[in-house]
């Protein structure tokens, strides 16, 4: 079992619309996770930090997390063109070891 | 101006010859990391460094050296020993080690022929 998985996509949605992605991971005890952005060729960029349960909201971002659950997901609200990347999950662990999903691809269709 | 920069951006190489990858940060964080990601691949973390003159090998360490001599500066070598270095290698930062946000640099795309 992977430490984080994320649905590799593509998603596609309609621009304007709500972008949902969605994270699982496997330790029960992580307390830090994280979503970035990477364009087609750049590197990640930070886009939201969660460590409580809950959502948390970001300009059209928000991040919600849920640890009973073991899963934290993004959403993106209006979605735009330029939001068409993919989306990185990450977590922080119990055994201090920082893992990363391997990505969603959004696609926003003008 | 504060952030993480790599050079150089681009870098061929020949099979069997060693090559170094600068990574220099001004943030004043105590843990850098590098990573290598392969077409449609996650990250996968090659060497971390949470303190100077420390670091410590990460899932795929072989192939790869580093050091950490300054704050500031945590060079990659990929040598000759590395089956597949061709690839996209990232090299971040972060306050420490322990939980806080990682942030990237812009990365250095190694093509060996």
């Amino acid at each position: 079992q992977k430490e984080v998985e994320q649905n590799s996509g593509p998603l596609s949605v309609p621009e304007g619309a709500i972008a949902s992605l969605n994270c699982t991971y496997s330790d029960r005890g992580s307390q830090s996770f994280f979503w970035y952005r990477q364009y087609s060729g750049k590197s990640p960029e930070l886009i939201m930090s969660i460590y409580s349960n809950g959502d948390k909201e970001d300009g059209r971002f928000t991040a919600q997390l849920n640890k009973a659950s073991q899963y934290v997901s993004l959403l993106i609200r209006d979605s735009q063109p330029s939001d068409s990347a993919t989306y990185l999950c990450a977590v922080f662990n119990t055994g201090n070891q920082f893992y990363f999903g391997t990505g969603t691809s959004l696609t926003v269709i003008p | 101006d504060g952030g993480i920069t790599q050079s150089p951006k681009y870098l061929f190489r020949k099979e069997g010859q060693n090559v170094t990858l600068s990574c220099e940060q001004n943030l004043n964080h105590d843990a850098m990391y590098w990573y290598r990601q392969d077409p449609g691949q996650g990250l996968r973390l090659i060497y971390y460094s949470q303190i100077v003159n420390d670091f410590q090998k990460g899932d795929i360490a072989e192939g790869y050296s580093v050091s950490r001599e300054k704050k500031e500066s945590f060079p990659l070598t990929v040598t000759s020993a590395q089956k597949n270095p061709t690839a996209f290698y990232l090299c971040a930062s972060s306050r420490q080690r322990t939980g806080y946000e990682q942030y990237f640099g812009p990365g250095t795309r190694l093509t060996v022929t």
